[in-house]
């Protein structure tokens, strides 16, 4: 069973370069979710999106913008990328917005 | 805005002992749900128990429980029969019920050492 699937799993970036994040779930859930995490913080939510065709702002959302694709599909995007957003990222999906969330293996990724 | 802490950054515990990891949070609210999730080494989160704030009754997952104190706003977790695979980090998560559906807040985490 895939779950949830990160693409890539490691990246290093250039400032101001772009990159896209891929996240896809196979579940059939409704809701899925983008997190970062912090040494020391925890996670943090990025953006989420409840539904299909429907995207919002989570805890930290600046310097991101993220599309759901389809059901399956939920894309995070740095358009512009800046040292500060040097993190793991965490994509996960929920059957609903009040059931448990399925994380995926996370993307560590680097910026110079 | 929610917060949620964990005061403890480490815990260790020897084989087969209880261990119990803290977690206090804050909110108005009265309709959330609170979450313990694992990360061991492989980064990989891995939600351990879930509880309703509006059951009383504390949830238990197999070798794992929680003594959930709505009034004090505490949540922790007790491990017994501590394995050695049980040793990661440890997260507790808020998550405000109604429109905010879906929205998790984490704590820092603390992490477990299991000693054999």
């Amino acid at each position: 069973n895939a779950g949830v699937t990160q693409t890539p799993k490691f990246q290093v970036l250039k400032t101001g370069q772009s990159m896209t994040l891929q996240c896809a779930q196979d579940m059939n859930h409704n809701s899925m979710y983008w997190y970062r995490q912090d040494p020391g913080m925890g996670l943090r939510l990025i953006y989420y999106s409840a539904s299909e065709g429907t995207t919002d702002k989570g805890e930290v959302p600046n310097g991101y913008n993220v599309s759901r694709l389809n059901k399956r599909e939920f894309s995070l995007r740095l358009e512009s990328a800046a040292p500060s957003q040097t993190s793991v990222y965490f994509c996960a999906s929920s059957w609903d917005r009040d059931q448990p969330q399925h994380f995926g293996d996370g993307t560590r990724l680097s910026i110079l | 805005a929610q917060t949620v802490t964990q005061s403890q950054p480490e815990m260790s515990v020897q084989e087969a002992e209880t261990v119990t990891l803290s977690c206090t949070y804050d909110t108005s609210e009265s309709d959330y749900y609170l979450f313990w999730y694992k990360q061991p080494p492989s980064r990989q989160m891995i939600l351990v128990i879930r509880q309703e704030a509006y059951k009383q009754q504390n949830a238990t997952e197999n070798r794992f429980s929680v003594n959930f104190q709505k009034a004090a706003k505490s949540f922790s977790l007790k491990i017994s029969d501590s394995q050695l695979g049980d040793a990661a980090m440890y997260f507790c998560a808020y998550m405000r019920g109604g429109t905010s559906y879906g929205k998790l807040t984490f704590g820092q985490g603390t992490i477990l050492t299991v000693h054999p």
